[in-house]
This record gives C-alpha cells, sequence and structure tokens, in this order.
C-alpha cells in the first residue's frame, strides 16, 4: 500500500516548456488536492477535486491546469513555465467525511525548479 | 475566504523543555483544525487535530488547544525530543462543505540536546 505517490520528483524546466505532474493514491480517496509549498509562503491550494471528472481552482490557479479522469490519477499541467512556478509541489488525498478523520495523505512531493 | 496565521516563524528549545505554536483563524465557520508535521524533504504528516465541539485534545506528549471565540487554538509539545526537530503547520477547513485545508505559513522548531 503506497498511499500517495507523485512523480517525478525532481525536474528542472527552462521557462517555456510544458510538464505534467502526476498524482497517484491507492486508497479509494474522493479527495485530492495539489499544494505548492514556497519557503516563508506555507502551503498554498493549486486545485483541488471532490471526485473523478471534477476540478476546482484553489488559492493560486493561475498558470496551472488539472485534470481528474480516473479516481486514483490527480494530473497538474504547467503549460508555460516561468521561474516563479519553481517550487515544491504535493499533492494530498482524503476519504470522504464521515465524522471521522478529516486528515490528509501527502506525497512526498515534486522539486521543480524553472530555469 | 480563509486566513490562517501561525506564529513564531521558528522555535528553538533545549531537549526537555515544552514548545508552544499558536495559530488563529478568520473564519469562524471553520471546525475542524489539524496539526502537521513536516521532516526534511519528506510531505507533512498528520499528528493531531481537533474538532470545534472539543477544547482540548492529548496525544502523548502533544496537546491542541481550540478558543473559539478569540478564533485560535494552540500546539503544545512537552518533553521535546531532539526527533521533534521538523516544520509544523497548522490549518482550518469546514468540515460539512468539503472545504479544502487552507494552512498556516509553517514554524520551525529546532530541539537540541
Amino acid at each position: 500500500n503506497a498511499g500517495v505517490t507523485q512523480t517525478p520528483k525532481f525536474r528542472v524546466l527552462k521557462t517555456g516548456q510544458s510538464m505534467t505532474l502526476l498524482c497517484a493514491q491507492d486508497m479509494n480517496h474522493e479527495y485530492m488536492y495539489w499544494y505548492r509549498q514556497d519557503p516563508g509562503m506555507g502551503l498554498r491550494l493549486i486545485h483541488y477535486s471532490v471526485g473523478e471528472g471534477t476540478t476546482a481552482k484553489g488559492e493560486v490557479p493561475d498558470g496551472y491546469n488539472v485534470s481528474r479522469l480516473k479516481k486514483q490519477n490527480f494530473l497538474l499541467g504547467l503549460e508555460s513555465a516561468a521561474p516563479s512556478q519553481t517550487s515544491v509541489y504535493f499533492c494530498a488525498s482524503r476519504e470522504t467525511w464521515t465524522g471521522g478523520t478529516y486528515g490528509y495523505t501527502f506525497g512526498s512531493g515534486t522539486r521543480l525548479t524553472v530555469v | 475566504g480563509e486566513n490562517v496565521e501561525q506564529h513564531p516563524s521558528t522555535l528553538s528549545v533545549q531537549e526537555g523543555d515544552s514548545a508552544v505554536i499558536k495559530c488563529t483563524y478568520s473564519d469562524s465557520a471553520s471546525n475542524y483544525f489539524p496539526w502537521y508535521k513536516q521532516e526534511l524533504g519528506k510531505g507533512p504528516q498528520l499528528i493531531i487535530d481537533i474538532r470545534s465541539n472539543v477544547g482540548e485534545k492529548k496525544d502523548q506528549r502533544i496537546a491542541v488547544t481550540l478558543n473559539k471565540t478569540a478564533k485560535h487554538f494552540s500546539l503544545h509539545i512537552t518533553e521535546t525530543q531532539p526527533e521533534d526537530s521538523a516544520v509544523y503547520f497548522c490549518a482550518a477547513s469546514i468540515t460539512e462543505t468539503g472545504t479544502a485545508l487552507i494552512f498556516g505559513k509553517g514554524t520551525t522548531l529546532s530541539v537540541s540536546s
């Protein structure tokens, strides 16, 4: 049971290039999230999904797109990377709240550098 | 929307001392307040959480307190150990509406032996 798996773990992009970050969870969770972590800024929500086929914008969605075609996968795309998107990206998932824990399970992160 | 502020940004303590990290939230509708610990190179991990119908919750050396009136909650770590050194994040959300967690900016805790 891997939990939440993010690929790749590291990537260097040139300005203007595109890429897709993949998040996969094997816990049958309905909800999935993408956050970015920058020094001194904490974790900021980029996009999230409340179920297969759904996506919604978070706090900092500009420059990113997402898709949730399969329940277990949540993809984050950068169409034209910019240096401001240099960050560590975390994916998280959680089960539907039924009165118990509302806690997230996080992946180990993708460190992206845009030069 | 919700805004969560966290203090201090850095905290250094001696092994065996207590550590306290404080957070305030803005949305009075928020009712779920978790704390996450992030070790170097890893993703955040839930260590304790509290719901708005509870004032305090303990789990061994860690405890969380909540003051709904003042809209603030705190993490207390007693008898700190070097392995407690990490970045700690507080967060808030509304469980019934399924809103995403909004995080504070984090506190880097250093425990020296």
